[in-house]
């Protein structure tokens, strides 16, 4: 079974631009979660969505945002882009329910310059 | 503020030994962990979970156990072999509230086997 993709791998951006990044779940799987990794702050959770609703948020602003289309595919946005944004962005998918394990893909490294 | 502390930023590890990490946590909302390995440029690898009903759960060389009133747990991997050198994180989560999706990372602790 093929696991979780998430396209593209590296990303270099401007500050002010704004980007995209997309995640496709284990087969079956229905919910996805995305993180933000950094050295300073660690794995923080961004936001979950079951069935292309945004079913919990993390504490960031609203210039992270997101959505989930019927095929359980994901994208997350970042608009207006400051130099702080430069991450590791990882996703996760899982059936759905609490204890299910999130399995994660490669994830996307974002640069902003 | 940090839910899940994992305090001991490294461990050195002989080959064939036993490799102890651990891991706090203060949220006693908290009733599902799991382990995740990660290398660089890389996303999290699931190793094993425990749930808050259990004290401990074994798969093959890895172990967790699980202290809930001391909220503490740890993982265990005998033997250590040099593949195993990675960061490890300790994640959290409420899985029966309506934390969807929300886990909760430690700081990680980088795992060194040496042969």
């Amino acid at each position: 079974k093929a696991g979780v993709t998430q396209t593209p791998r590296y990303l270099i951006k401007t500050r002010g631009q704004q980007v995209t990044l997309s995640c496709s779940p284990i087969s079956g799987h229905r919910s996805v979660s995305w993180y933000q990794q950094t050295p300073g702050q660690g794995l923080q959770f961004l936001f979950e969505y079951f069935s292309e609703t945004q079913r919990n948020k993390g504490n960031f602003p609203g210039r992270f945002s997101g959505r989930q289309f019927s095929n359980s595919r994901s994208e997350m946005n970042v608009s207006t882009l400051e130099l702080g944004d430069s991450a590791l962005y990882l996703c996760a998918s899982s059936f759905g329910t609490g204890s299910d394990t999130q399995y994660f893909g490669p994830g996307t490294r974002l640069t902003v310059l | 503020d940090q839910q899940v502390k994992q305090n001991s930023p490294s461990l050195s590890v002989q080959e064939g030994r036993i490799s102890i990490l651990n891991c706090d946590y203060t949220n006693s909302m908290f009733d599902y962990f799991l382990w995740y390995k990660k290398y660089p440029a890389e996303g999290p690898t699931f190793l094993i979970s425990i749930s808050s009903i259990k004290d401990k759960n074994e798969d093959g060389r890895f172990t967790v156990f699980l202290n809930k009133s001391a909220k503490h747990l740890s993982l265990h991997i005998v033997p250590s072999q040099p593949g195993d050198s990675a960061v490890y994180f300790c994640a959290a989560i409420n899985a029966g509230g309506t934390s969807y999706g929300k886990l909760t990372f430690g700081q990680g602790t980088i795992l060194t086997v040496h042969p």
